[in-house]
């Protein structure tokens, strides 16, 4: 079983860039979210798509854009990528209104 | 919204148990108390998570205290591979907002 898959894992901007994190899970959940963390930080909640056609904001959405594409795919694209957003980002999903996510490995953006 | 504190480390011995404390005085009814952990390098595993009674289960057993303002995850064994940050986070009965709220959480070290 491969989970929740992130792609890239690393990647690397200039500032003003735009780029799209893809996330999919093989799990059948209905909901997936985006988190950042940052250095010596726990997560922070980006976006979540409580279901397939629904997204809303979490705790630090400014900057960011989400998709949810249909059901296995949930994208974040950074319009205009700054410095202020590197960080890791972890994608991770969870059936409807149960209590356990399942996280990816991340994907590591450095924005120079 | 209901937080929790965690010390910001704490080490122990290979093969001991481990016993790491939770606080969350202003917890509601309605609150899950989870836990997760995250390896270096790696998302956010989940580990347990209970409302009120004692949970057990293969990785870890959950105490919660009669009056719920805190609880410790128990570690029976400790092995290299417990060292990781531990997160104690509450959620909503059937939230499906994804509002797990990730403190620092507790760095444990394992020594051989």
């Amino acid at each position: 079983n491969a989970g929740v898959t992130q792609t890239p894992k690393f990647q690397v901007l200039k500032t003003g860039q735009s780029m799209t994190l893809q996330c999919a899970q093989d799990m059948n959940h209905n909901s997936m979210y985006w988190y950042r963390q940052d250095p010596g930080m726990g997560l922070r909640l980006i976006y979540y798509s409580a279901s397939e056609g629904t997204t809303d904001k979490g705790e630090v959405p400014n900057g960011y854009n989400v998709s949810r594409l249909n059901k296995r795919e949930f994208s974040l694209r950074l319009e205009s990528a700054a410095p202020s957003q590197t960080s890791v980002y972890f994608c991770a999903s969870s059936p409807f209104g149960a209590n356990v996510l399942t996280f990816g490995a991340g994907s590591r953006l450095t924005v120079l | 919204d209901a937080k929790t504190t965690q010390p910001n480390s704490m080490e122990s011995n290979e093969e001991e148990p481990v016993h790491l404390p939770c606080n969350h005085s202003t917890i509601s009814g309605t609150d899950y108390i989870h836990w997760y952990r995250q390896l270096p390098s790696q998302g956010p595993e989940y580990v347990i998570h209970g409302l009120t009674s004692n949970v057990n289960n293969r990785m870890a057993s959950l105490a919660i205290a009669e009056d719920r303002k805190s609880s410790t995850l128990i570690l029976h064994r400790a092995t290299l591979r417990d060292a990781a940050v531990y997160y104690c986070i509450l959620r909503l009965r059937g939230g499906s907002q994804g509002n797990l709220i990730f403190g620092k959480g507790t760095k444990l070290s394992v020594k051989p």
